[in-house]
């Protein structure tokens, strides 16, 4: 079964860091683009950062530029989002998905964690 | 940044009813869209692919339409279970971007 599972949510403090970790099983991980996707409660989904199949170009939206880096492991299958300088506005359910069809290019999500929460607050 | 715009922001129909959709991106994307559904508590759900390319298992009841920078979701005959909120979303380029969501409501 393709399937991919968020860990690494929390409570964090302003200012405070978190890295966020996606397993992926039953598809070839190394093959796939990886993006993650946020959503605050209660509004819509926000893309915030993207890695290419070999892990070899990252994109970033502006919100988060300088403060987040993604990264994957291809040998353990595993995306994650280190999360820096966290403001209010982070807080949000954040999901990791895969690319239906790139290996590195804007796509479309095809697969989707059930998501982890992040909320920050002192 | 390409922007995606969705209208209506909510909708009310019946189980029965033909309910559509529309997108519309603040730049041209050709086919480079794709439609989710989302129900509360949970991941979104893809649903079609390139504007009109249906995702295996995804009821034909379900149609995209559309290139360049308008495109529609149409549902031909809504079931109990398609009561959800919907997004598009523009796979031209990054950042990518969504629309800021349709609901659709029971009346």
């Amino acid at each position: 079964e393709v399937q991919l599972l968020e860990s690494g949510g929390g409570l964090v403090q302003p200012g405070g860091s978190l890295r966020l970790s996606c397993a992926a099983s039953g598809f070839t991980f190394s093959s796939y683009a990886m993006s993650w996707v946020r959503q605050a409660p209660g509004k819509g989904l926000e893309w915030v950062s993207a890695i290419t199949n070999s892990g070899g170009n990252t994109y970033y939206a502006d919100s988060v530029k300088g403060r987040f880096t993604i990264s994957r492991d291809n040998s353990k299958n595993t995306l994650y989002l280190q999360m820096n300088s966290l403001r209010a506005e982070d807080t949000a359910v954040y999901y990791c998905a895969k690319h239906t069809y790139s290996s590195g290019g804007a796509d479309g999500f095809d697969i989707w964690g059930q998501g982890t929460m992040v909320t920050v607050s002192s | 940044d390409i922007q995606m715009t969705q209208s209506p922001s909510s909708v009310s129909a019946s189980v029965g009813d033909r309910v559509t959709i529309t997108c519309r991106a603040s730049q041209g994307i050709a086919g480079w869209l794709a439609w989710y559904q989302q129900k509360p508590g949970k991941a979104p759900k893809f649903l079609i692919y390139a504007a009109s390319s249906l995702q295996s298992g995804v009821p034909s009841r379900f149609s995209g339409s559309g290139s360049g920078t308008d495109f529609t979701l149409t549902i031909s005959s809504l079931q109990p279970e398609d009561f959800a909120t919907y997004y598009c979303q523009q796979a031209h380029s990054f950042p990518i971007t969504f629309g800021q969501g349709t609901r659709l409501e029971i009346k």
